[in-house]
């Protein structure tokens, strides 16, 4: 079955750091790879997505590359900041079996110091 | 609303109590999820409605979960005699379609604790 494996934190970087969270992901066929953020004390937020290969998702200065060679869509910031300290969880849908049941990763918790 | 809401958001149960979680989701949407998330790790898929059809319950652990959503909006979660082990946060999430790039949008989640 489907299934995705992220890197495990915590992370503390500080301000203006580069961040790299790793993912890689196991399905059959053409899965949407996804990557949630949760803030402290909110729910999951999308924070961008990519649906095929070579794609690129980007937001809020994030960035992640749908990488099918090496099944993998690792989420880059070039300069973080204190506001992204959060949870961040990569996810796939579609794939083997249903192409409405998200599997989320364990999550990895991002800490970011003045 | 603007937003997938659940209440309560916090619920403490007696093993051995039934709890009912509520979620409401954004208006329109059709597609509507339940996921379970224990401490330190990820979602779990639980069930999914379309409309007022619950077409998979796979990832219900035991018979004690029951959802529904009668009128294919608001939709609740039942927990029949719970246990330890039943402690995690629930969230609720919405989408408008059913694909498999559609985004789901995802409620502030309720945290049960058992005791």
């Amino acid at each position: 079955g489907n299934s995705v494996t992220q890197m495990e934190g915590p992370v503390t970087l500080s301000e203006e750091a580069f961040l790299t969270i790793n993912c890689t992901y196991t399905a059959t066929g053409y899965p949407s790879l996804f990557w949630y953020v949760q803030y402290p004390g909110e729910g999951l937020q999308l924070l961008l997505k990519a649906t095929k290969a070579d794609d690129k998702g980007s937001n809020k200065g994030f960035e992640a590359t749908y990488r099918k060679e090496t099944t993998s869509f690792h989420l880059e910031k070039g300069s973080v900041q204190v506001s992204d300290s959060a949870v961040y969880f990569c996810a796939l849908k579609g794939g083997e079996g249903s192409n409405y049941k998200l599997t989320f990763g364990k999550g990895t918790l991002l800490t970011v110091n003045p | 609303g603007a937003g997938v809401s659940q209440s309560p958001r916090y619920k403490v149960a007696k093993r051995g109590q039934d709890v009912a979680l509520r979620c409401d989701p954004i208006s329109g949407h059709v597609s509507l999820f339940w996921y379970q998330q224990a401490l330190g790790q990820g979602p779990e898929f639980l069930t999914y409605f379309q409309n007022e059809a619950q077409l998979d319950k796979s990832g219900l652990p035991s018979d004690r979960f029951f959802a529904e959503r009668p009128e294919g909006s608001v939709s609740t979660l039942k927990i029949q005699r719970t246990q330890q082990e039943d402690s995690a946060v629930y969230l609720c999430a919405s989408s408008r379609l059913t694909d498999t790039a559609t985004e789901a949008f995802f409620g502030q989640g309720t945290r049960l604790t058992v005791v």
